[in-house]
């Protein structure tokens, strides 16, 4: 996976806990996003991370916060997690090549 | 946000046969990328397109960046049963750092 690496590989919560996914990268590139999979949708953008101590919104942020405190790490939230977030989560690089590499994904359950 | 739209959305096909998708979006993006997605993994970067017109080859995959710069496309050579897997698209516009996806298409080989 490109040297990007995402824990926990598989999840499981109930309606209004809360969980942090982690996401690292050993490749020293600026930009890291978060995307989420769901059956039939294609890959969506939920936050992405241009530059490290910067955030911006994607296309379906709600629900959810990112933290990127250092060039390796960008972590992504959920405080209360609610059943229509069970999804396969991804995180990505992007390189100065502009391509984007994915990790191995978590795959999350919410009851 | 952006729509990308790729068909077919399945393909099913004999082993040895050529398949070809394609992937349009509402406006110009500067870079193509494909990817392949086997089940439980996450995406693998096939190709990457910079230029319009540009037409880049891996092995038996084929890709070009549409002149109209709003479109792409991916061909693969005769298939091969490890061809099985999903197809996406991906696209960044002129102007941000987010990429947007197509929704996939699904390869299945018969041998």
């Amino acid at each position: 996976n490109a040297g990007v690496t995402q824990t926990p590989k598989f999840q499981v919560l109930k309606t209004g806990q809360s969980m942090t996914l982690q996401c690292a990268q050993d490749m020293n590139h600026n930009s890291m996003y978060w995307y989420r999979q769901d059956p039939g949708m294609g890959l969506r953008l939920i936050y992405y991370s241009a530059s490290e101590g910067t955030t911006d919104k994607g296309e379906v942020p709600n629900g959810y916060n990112v933290s990127r405190l250092n060039k390796r790490e960008f972590s992504l939230r959920l405080e209360s997690a609610a059943p229509s977030q069970t999804s396969v989560y991804f995180c990505a690089i992007r390189d100065y090549l502009n391509e984007q590499f994915f990790g191995p994904g978590t795959r999350l359950t919410v009851l | 946000g952006q729509q990308l739209n790729q068909s077919p959305q399945s393909m099913f096909i004999q082993e040895g046969e050529d398949v070809s998708m394609n992937c349009t979006s509402s406006s110009i993006f500067n870079t193509w990328l494909w990817y392949k997605q086997d089940p439980g993994e996450g995406p693998v970067l096939l190709i990457a397109l910079y230029k319009a017109g540009e037409l880049t080859s891996n092995g038996r995959l084929t890709a070009q960046f549409g002149i109209t710069r709003k479109d792409s496309f991916l061909n693969i050579s005769a298939s091969i049963p490890s061809d099985v897997g999903i197809y996406f698209c991906a696209g960044q516009p002129e102007t941000g750092n987010q990429f947007y996806f197509g929704t996939g298409t699904s390869l299945t080989v018969i041998p």
